[in-house]
């Protein structure tokens, strides 16, 4: 089974900082990993997918690289509003898509 | 804009079945399929499985199978989740979501609360 680890487990930042999130897979997803924003009561959002394209909205702050088994999405000159949790997902893996178990972005 | 909208909170008993309503507005719902997504308190996101809305093919998270139905109605651009035989554990936040590869738009969610 495919899995993705993804680390940390919790960021504590300020505003301002640069931050690196990242995301392993057990087995190469090739560049079909996609990462998404999590904010509670809210709907996931896609922010990154293809490895490294922007979905339609997003900030340029928030940037993707990597493939096959190692993934980073960094975001720059976080904003209070980024705080979120954060989850890289694989598409490669047709039909057991999975998830990573998040990372956890706050404020310090 | 693209808009899945999902029909309200439910509770049952456990043993019972749960069907879970997503209404399309925005797009073609028929040039992109839908997938199912849970989560439970506290934990990560848990992808269920998906159908086309096209041909009415599914395809389900072998975990699931045997418990879960995905349906679509054309005529009225809604996605159906069905999950039968509900336990404590099933209790969750469960999201429609366009697409699958990548999912690229989320409906807002349906807790669905498994308790005696």
């Amino acid at each position: 089974e495919m899995v993705l680890t993804q680390s940390p487990a919790t960021l504590s930042v300020s505003p301002g900082e640069t931050v690196t999130l990242s995301c392993r897979a057990s087995q190469s997803v090739s560049t079909n990993l996609a990462w998404y924003q999590h904010k509670p009561g809210q709907a996931p959002r896609l922010l990154i997918y293809g490895e490294s394209t922007r979905a339609t909205g997003i900030p340029a702050r928030f940037s993707g690289s990597g493939s096959g088994t190692e993934f980073t999405l960094t975001i720059s000159s976080l904003q209070s509003e980024d705080c979120a949790i954060y989850y890289c997902h694989q598409y490669n893996n047709w039909p057991s898509l999975t998830f990573g178990p998040g990372t956890k972005v706050e404020l310090k | 804009q693209v808009q899945l909208v999902q029909s309200g909170a439910e509770m049952k008993k456990p043993g019972a079945s749960v069907k879970v309503s997503c209404k399309a507005s925005g797009y073609t719902f028929v040039g992109d399929g839908i997938s199912w997504v849970r989560q439970a308190p506290g934990q990560g996101l848990e992808w269920l499985g998906w159908i086309s809305p096209y041909n009415g093919i599914t395809n389900y998270v072998q975990k699931f199978q045997g418990r879960v139905t995905m349906t679509t109605d054309t005529s009225t651009n809604t996605a159906y989740m069905e999950l039968r035989g509900l336990r404590s554990d099933d209790t969750a936040v469960y999201y429609c979501a366009r697409g699958v590869r990548p999912i690229d738009f989320w409906g807002q969610g349906t807790l669905v609360t498994v308790s005696s």
